[in-house]
């Protein structure tokens, strides 16, 4: 059974970088999509972007300028790094597979346990 | 983007009612839609994907229905362990967007 686990620090000062890392174990990380969301009090859940096992990555256009999703798969990881981040960039952030069947992708499972990460100087 | 709007935000209702949550597309998604249930403190769970296909150990009171731009998840008969936020989510655009949740209360 495939399981997620994110890791990082939980704590940011304004204008740095927020990066976190995604260890996946039970399954391999190909040839899967993975993906990093957000969820914070004001906005809800947020999709940040998707990577491909390949390396092929989507973002979330309103987050693009400062959003890079990486893969590692030998060591069965992906990675997200946020730069330039404020108050505003609070959240629980969870790395989840995007499933796909039947030639169709999208939907989100599993989900790792989520980590709150706090933009404070 | 496209914009998912859900209805009521917020419900309470008895076990054993009949619940229904409506989500609504600002444009039409097929049947790339996805629910969610959401447990404090915890990571939101597939419940339902395609629309309307029941995720692998999902309770069958769950199901889900529509096409385009309107959908629904329905609770049969209401269960305690049913109490959480439930989210839609639309996969029709590569930009996956979800909707803000409908919170379901055990009365």
């Amino acid at each position: 059974q495939v399981q997620l686990q994110e890791s990082g620090p939980r704590l940011v000062r304004p204008s740095e970088t927020l990066s976190l890392t995604c260890t996946v174990s039970g399954g391999s990380v190909s040839p899967h999509y993975w993906t990093w969301i957000r969820q914070s009090p004001g906005k809800g859940l947020e999709w940040i972007g998707a990577i491909f096992y390949s390396g092929s990555a989507n973002y979330n256009p309103s987050l693009e300028s400062r959003v890079t999703i990486s893969v590692d798969t030998s060591k069965n990881q992906f990675a997200l790094r946020l730069t330039s981040v404020t108050a505003a960039d609070t959240a629980v952030y969870y790395c989840a597979r995007e499933y796909c069947s039947g030639g169709a992708c999208g939907w989100f499972a599993p989900w790792g346990q989520g980590t709150l990460v706090t933009v404070s100087s | 983007d496209i914009q998912m709007t859900q209805s009521p935000s917020a419900l309470s209702a008895s076990v054993g009612d009949r619940v229904t949550i409506t989500c609504r597309a600002s444009q039409s998604i097929e049947s790339w839609l996805a629910w969610y249930q959401q447990k404090p403190g915890k990571a939101p769970k597939l419940l339902i994907y395609k629309a309307s296909s029941l995720e692998s150990g999902v309770p069958s009171r769950f199901s889900g229905r529509g096409s385009g731009t309107e959908f629904t998840l329905t609770i049969s008969s209401l269960q305690p362990d049913d109490s959480a936020t439930y989210y839609c989510q639309q996969y029709n655009s590569y930009w996956r967007t979800f909707g803000q949740g409908t919170k379901v209360e055990i009365k």
